[in-house]
């Protein structure tokens, strides 16, 4: 069964580091296009970063430059390391994996990690 | 620019179908997108993936009252014999390379 399971989420002031892990199970990590989305409060679903399979790496023009994605594929884990994080970064972050033969029909979703960035 | 529009609101009483629509930027027409739903308080749910052709793939579990078609450069998703817990919002994706898109997502009451 395929599983995505996030953490790291949590309370950081503006313009500080956090980085939120998506552990993965029933399947490769580093074999499919793995994606970063949130949500903020009230608001819809915003696409934040993808990493393909064969490594390259794409953001939204939202967080280019502040955000990383990455993976650890001994620990089949994903990973988001945000610093020099805003108010407006503050949201429910999902980890979510593109279908096979696809780079971006997500077919399967974590239940979200909270990141509330304020002081 | 890659843009999926989609209607705020829709509602339906319980029992009846409901048609949701999706519509893809011109020059984007062929592209295939995804249906996601997410009730109140969850996370998202993949539905299905919707070709430009009609057909689809559904994901595991999803009943047969959810299909999806195509016409041009809109998808729709419909579901019939509305149930309570298809209340929910509903969000369409799609993407190419190096970029992924949601469209604004359709808020669906059941009466």
């Amino acid at each position: 069964e395929v599983q995505l399971v996030e953490s790291g989420g949590g309370l950081v002031q503006p313009g500080g580091s956090l980085r939120l892990s998506c552990a993965a199970s029933g399947f490769i990590v580093s074999s499919n296009y793995m994606s970063w989305v949130r949500q903020a409060p009230g608001k819809g679903l915003e696409w934040v970063s993808v990493i393909y399979s064969g490594g390259s790496t794409y953001y939204a023009d939202s967080v280019r430059g502040r955000f990383t994605i990455s993976r650890d594929n001994s620990k089949n884990t994903l990973y988001l390391q945000m610093n020099s994080l805003r108010a407006e970064d503050t949201a429910v972050y999902y980890c979510a994996r593109a279908m096979a033969g696809t780079s971006g029909c997500f077919d399967s979703w974590g239940q979200g990690t909270l990141v509330t960035v304020s002081s | 620019q890659l843009v999926l529009t989609q209607s705020p609101s829709a509602s339906a009483s319980l029992g009846a179908s409901v048609k949701l629509t999706c519509t893809l930027t011109s020059g984007h027409i062929s592209y295939a997108i995804a249906w996601h739903q997410q009730q109140p308080q969850k996370g998202p749910r993949y539905l299905m993936k919707l070709n430009s052709d009609g057909s689809h793939i559904k994901g595991d579990g999803i009943p047969d009252r959810f299909s999806g078609s195509s016409s041009g450069a809109e998808r729709y998703l419909t579901i019939s014999s509305l149930q309570s817990e298809d209340e929910a919002d509903y969000y369409c994706q799609t993407w190419g390379t190096g970029i992924l898109v949601f469209g604004g997502g359709t808020k669906l009451t059941v009466l």
